[in-house]
């Protein structure tokens, strides 16, 4: 079955460092994948999207990239904020839209 | 309304007894999903519904969950003879139609604590 894999956290870091989080994912057929966020305090709620191959989403100066080749959907930001401190969850649908398969979810926190 | 809203916020309640989580959806979204967030742990699909049907129940985790939906709206998920691994969050979510691109909107879910 589809299955998406995050790197382990807590992740802190300090106000301005860049930010990686690794998402690989294994399904069948041409799923789309997400991040979703979950700020402390409040529901999950959606960061940014791809739905095809070599597609990038982006918001709030998070950016992600669906490979294909090496079955990944990595997050990325370039100065992280303090404001950006919650928990991050990569996901998965597949072509019907019957469910969305999440990875662990990575704790980030930033320091001031 | 504005947003998926769930209820109770919060449930306490003791081993063995029968609880009731309620959802309700965005308005006019047809698919419903649900999914359990244990401490620690990632969101664990547990039931999928388009319109009043779930084609999807396989992530129900026993035969003591169950979950309907009426009038395309609305939906329950009950859980009976509650044990203390059901304690978690659970949320639900919905979205205005079943695709691959579609996103969910979810609720602020409901806290579950059984002692």
């Amino acid at each position: 079955g589809d299955s998406v894999t995050q790197m382990e956290g807590p992740v802190t870091l300090s106000e301005e460092a860049c930010l990686t989080i690794n998402c690989t994912y294994t399904a069948t057929g041409y799923p789309s994948l997400f991040w979703y966020v979950q700020y402390p305090g409040e529901g999950l709620q959606l960061l940014l999207k791809a739905t095809k191959a070599d597609d990038k989403g982006s918001n709030k100066g998070f950016e992600a990239t669906y490979r294909k080749e090496t079955t990944s959907f990595h997050l990325e930001k370039g100065s992280v904020q303090v404001s950006d401190s919650a928990v991050y969850f990569c996901a998965l649908s597949d072509q019907s839209g019957s469910r969305l398969t999440f990875g662990e979810g990575t704790q980030l926190t930033v320091n001031p | 309304g504005a947003g998926v809203s769930q209820s109770p916020s919060n449930k306490v309640t003791e081993k063995g007894k029968d609880v009731e989580l309620r959802c309700d959806p965005i308005s006019g979204h047809t698919a419903l999903y649900w999914y359990r967030q244990s401490l620690g742990q990632g969101l664990e699909f547990l039931i999928y519904f388009q319109g009043n049907s779930a084609p999807d129940k396989s992530g129900l985790p026993s035969d003591r969950f169950s979950a309907e939906r009426t009038g395309g709206s609305v939906s329950t998920l009950t859980i009976q003879r509650t044990q203390q691994e059901d304690s978690a969050v659970y949320l639900c979510a919905s979205s205005f139609n079943p695709s691959g691109a579609n996103v969910l909107t979810f609720g602020a879910g409901s806290r579950l604590t059984v002692l």
